[in-house]
């Protein structure tokens, strides 16, 4: 079963625009990830978020974690064509042995 | 250095065939983990190796799915008498140890499976 649920699942955008995703999720955390995915390709690893942490940035990415609504969000700005991707966050198994993903929010990012 | 690899990168099987991928952790990555990606969602937990220790199988969908990592770095995900609802992308993930200051998962990019 998935864990997160990613919204929305579709996001079309044109090139300069922010793009937002949001994440829910269910139970107790101890960090939060998201994750990037092009057709066709293997997971790469954008950015973790600490469950005692409220915001992080990197480069154009900046994520938000609210543990009291168990919600996180993923904002890229000035979006690129080349950001168009699939989308995951995930969180850890309550067994810390592994990472559960959500459905995932597929961006297109036209020029 | 060299990411996670995989192989075969594509797999058409007939149903009822035994299949065996194969994936390449980074090295001194001592963490190992199988996902199954279905099309249009997100992975979902098979099995994790610390070492050649498996410490979590509960996610292999039946006892037809085997996965092994004898000397704890190449692993091996092995599907008997395969069927229909077996397809899907395998990915395979290699991480420093859980807990540590780095905990990171760096994924290969995936074994797609087709069973006929």
């Amino acid at each position: 079963s998935q864990q997160g649920e990613e919204d929305p699942q579709a996001l079309s955008i044109q090139e300069g625009e922010n793009a937002t995703m949001n994440c829910s999720y269910k139970t107790s955390i101890n960090n939060l990830q998201w994750y990037r995915q092009n057709s066709g390709r293997g997971l790469v690893h954008l950015i973790l978020i600490r469950s005692n942490e409220r915001e992080k940035h990197s480069g154009r990415l900046r994520v938000t974690l609210d543990t009291s609504k168990k919600s996180s969000s993923l904002l890229i700005t000035a979006s690129r064509a080349a950001d168009t991707a699939s989308y995951f966050c995930a969180t850890d198994n309550q067994a810390g042995t592994a990472l559960i993903f959500g459905k995932g929010t597929t961006l297109s990012v036209s020029s | 250095g060299a990411g996670v690899s995989q192989s075969p990168r594509y797999k058409v099987a007939k149903r009822g065939q035994d299949v065996a991928l194969r994936c390449d952790p980074i090295s001194g990555h001592v963490s190992l983990f199988w996902y199954q990606q279905a099309l249009g969602q997100g992975p979902e937990f098979l099995t994790y190796f610390q070492n050649e220790a498996q410490l979590d199988k509960s996610g292999l969908p039946s006892d037809r799915f085997f996965a092994e990592r004898p000397e704890g770095s190449v692993s091996t995900l092995k599907i008997q008498r395969t069927q229909q609802e077996d397809s899907a992308v395998y990915l395979c993930a290699s991480s420093l140890p859980l807990g540590g200051p780095e905990e990171t998962q760096y994924f290969g990019p995936g074994t797609r499976l087709l069973v006929l």
